[in-house]
């Protein structure tokens, strides 16, 4: 499975946009970019994913660089309850599993 | 719309003891995972199905089996309870069109072996 490489916390205040950097300098062309942030006590919950092309949802943003080398997951607007650890992930077409790697714990400060 | 859940919340069990963790998702996802995850550490995969009858071990599957006889359950056993199985449990599920689908997970099941 291909690496990512993550910052292991950030911290950020409330209302500020927040930028959560992911490097995966060994993505092959199937590989989708996927982002999960697990809240405290609960389970991942599922944030945003992209190919090759920038994604938007009600969530986040991503960006994804033209080498598809690093990725960048955009809170716009941060509020406290942001507040958990985001995991940048790698899965491939085919490989029928996510794995996990330690995640960015986010600390928003009011 | 209940998604993935996971039955019970918590548990402690005594060494040696068994016991089966319950999952259902009522999406009709074809693939669905099991993880544990330590106190302050990442998700490690425990087994994975693609679809009923089919199943497969993950990073961690020592000490648990798991069979797939429908859909929607996914249920994963602990045969003689040892205290490093003492984790947060999460299960969780894909649609068949695998990496370009989010996966959605259960809330947990918290065990603590004595």
């Amino acid at each position: 499975d291909a690496k990512t490489t993550q910052p292991n916390s950030m911290e950020s205040n409330e209302e500020e946009p927040v930028h959560l950097p992911c490097n995966h300098s060994t993505i092959s062309g199937t590989d989708y970019i996927h982002w999960y942030r697990q809240l405290p006590s609960q389970g991942p919950e599922y944030v945003i994913h992209g190919l090759t092309s920038n994604v938007n949802n009600r969530m986040a943003s991503l960006a994804i660089a033209e080498d598809r080398k690093s990725s960048t997951l955009i809170l716009h607007r941060a509020t406290l309850r942001d507040a958990a650890v985001y995991y940048c992930i790698l899965n491939r077409q085919g490989a029928q599993k996510l794995v996990f790697g330690q995640g960015t714990r986010l600390t928003i400060n009011p | 719309n209940a998604g993935v859940t996971q039955t019970p919340k918590f548990r402690i069990l005594k060494i040696g003891q068994s016991m089966t963790l319950q999952c259902t998702q009522d999406m009709n996802h074809n693939y669905m995972y099991w993880y544990r995850q330590d106190p302050g550490m990442g998700l490690k995969l425990i087994y994975y199905s693609v679809g009923a009858g089919i199943t497969d071990k993950g990073e961690v599957p020592n000490g648990y089996n798991v069979s797939r006889s429908t859909t929607e359950d996914f249920p994963l056993r602990l045969e003689l309870a040892a205290p490093s199985q003492t984790s947060v449990y999460f299960c969780a599920s894909s649609s068949w069109t695998g990496a370009n689908y989010g996966y959605t997970f259960g809330s947990g099941t918290r065990l603590t072996v004595v």
